[in-house]
């Protein structure tokens, strides 16, 4: 069982729609990640919020928004995605040594 | 920059037998830790083991052990007598800069244990 828990597990969206990923760990982790994997490669990072702020933007492009609204909760608002984007989400929680990932969202742009 | 390199993309092993799994990497960082991940088909990123750079002694998980070589930044993982539940991509990754630190994962090694 993980402990950081990512809504939904699928998710279908047109290159119109606004949706949100959600993420959710009880851990007691001040610092919340976003990954994107791609088929066959390793995650790549998106964002890093440290105590619920932003610290880490890596030059995402902005129909990618996050939000952490307090210390549990981590979104990733989609808008206006492109096919290239369908890939692998993860959402992770950690603090200075490791982190534990969710299971991951699997998103399809269509 | 900091790099983590996994030269084997795949590979193979016979049920209970003992498989190692290799990894580099290069950092400037003095202070630094490592770990093995493992992601099944199932997909979740699970913590196998972690090594902490300060530590000279080789980090041990039941059946999962390292080989850290500071020196020769390699860090090998080895699994002892092999389960058909270790099939899986394995990641070595690096991480610095404390929790704020990204990790940076290597491209990952696919392992199958054959019955």
């Amino acid at each position: 069982d993980t402990e950081v828990t990512q809504t939904p597990k699928h998710l279908v969206m047109g290159m119109t729609n606004k949706k949100s990923l959600k993420c959710e760990q009880h851990m007691g982790h001040r610092a919340m990640y976003w990954y994107k994997q791609k088929a066959k490669k390793p995650p790549e990072l998106m964002f890093v919020y440290s105590y619920e702020k932003l610290s880490i933007n890596e030059s995402v492009p902005s129909r990618f928004s996050p939000e952490c609204p307090n210390s549990s909760l981590l979104n990733l608002h989609l808008h206006a995605l492109q096919p290239e984007d369908s890939a692998l989400y993860l959402c992770a929680a950690g603090m200075n040594t490791e982190a534990f990932f969710g299971q991951g969202t699997r998103l399809t742009v269509v | 920059a900091q790099t983590v390199t996994q030269s084997q993309p795949e590979m193979s092993v016979q049920e209970a037998e003992t498989v190692t799994l290799s990894c580099t990497y290069d950092t400037s960082e003095s202070n630094y830790y490592l770990f093995w991940y493992k992601q099944p088909p199932s997909r979740q990123m699970i913590l196998v083991i972690r090594q902490e750079a300060y530590k000279q002694q080789n980090a041990t998980e039941n059946r999962f052990s390292v080989n850290f070589q500071k020196a020769a930044k390699s860090f090998s993982l080895k699994i002892s007598d092999s389960q058909l539940g270790d099939t899986a991509m394995y990641f070595c990754a690096l991480r610095y800069g404390g929790s704020q630190g990204n990790l940076i994962f290597g491209k990952g090694t696919k392992l199958s244990v054959k019955p």
